[in-house]
């Protein structure tokens, strides 16, 4: 079946960039996304990607898409200590479904 | 409201009682998931509705697991006979229709069953 796979942790300083790594093995032709999960909260939409780009800016966010190596990743410029959550990818299955990667936890230290 | 609301916030139980736990999904929202997040997992799929489609139940973990939609819009998950393997959050999400658009979460339910 698919599978979605993330980094568990990630510890960055305050100021620096931060890449949040997702490999998946099969996906449908649509969006990407990622989501992100603050303590105590539910997922919140943070930027996504279609299927047929291979980058997208969004202010301080950069997703990039590997269609060929099935790698999808999420830069962010100038980390705040307001980043530090849990960040999950989701790829496509079928034409409804979402697999959600086990989410990476980023950490900033100030 | 403006987003997706669940309740209880929290829930608390013992083994062997039922629970239900609900999801009011954004209004005009035809499709609405609920998954679940166990401590340090991703998010395992559960179930889907569509409309007036027949759900798509295929991630129910046990017959023990069911799920209702009324009219299209409120949803409740019942887990009867609760066991601590249970416990988990239960996040609701609702999309405007068919097919992968962007999914709306609510906060979740926080289930202990002890």
């Amino acid at each position: 079946g698919e599978d979605v796979e993330q980094s568990l942790f990630l510890s960055v300083r305050e100021g620096d960039s931060s890449v949040i790594n997702c490999t998946y093995t099969d996906s449908s032709s649509t969006y990407l996304y990622w989501y992100k999960q603050e303590p105590g909260a539910g997922l919140q939409l943070l930027t996504y990607i279609f299927s047929n780009m291979d980058m997208k800016q969004d202010q301080r966010l950069t997703v990039l898409l590997n269609k060929k190596d099935k790698h999808l990743s999420l830069r962010i410029a100038d980390t705040q200590t307001g980043d530090s959550a849990i960040y999950f990818c989701a790829v496509p299955s079928g034409t409804y479904k979402y697999i959600f990667g086990t989410g990476t936890r980023l950490k900033v230290l100030a | 409201g403006a987003g997706v609301s669940q309740s209880p916030s929290n829930k608390v139980t013992e083994k062997g009682k039922d629970v239900e736990l609900r999801c009011d999904p954004i209004s005009g929202h035809t499709a609405l998931y609920w998954y679940r997040q166990s401590l340090g997992q991703g998010l395992e799929f559960l179930i889907y509705f569509q409309g007036n489609s027949a759900p798509d139940k295929s991630g129910l973990p046990s017959d023990r697991f069911s799920a209702e939609r009324t009219g299209g819009s409120v949803s409740t998950l019942t887990i009867q006979r609760t066991q601590q393997e249970d416990s988990a959050v239960y996040l609701c999400a609702s999309s405007s229709r068919q097919g992968q658009e962007t999914q709306y979460f609510g906060p979740g339910t926080r289930l202990l069953v002890l």
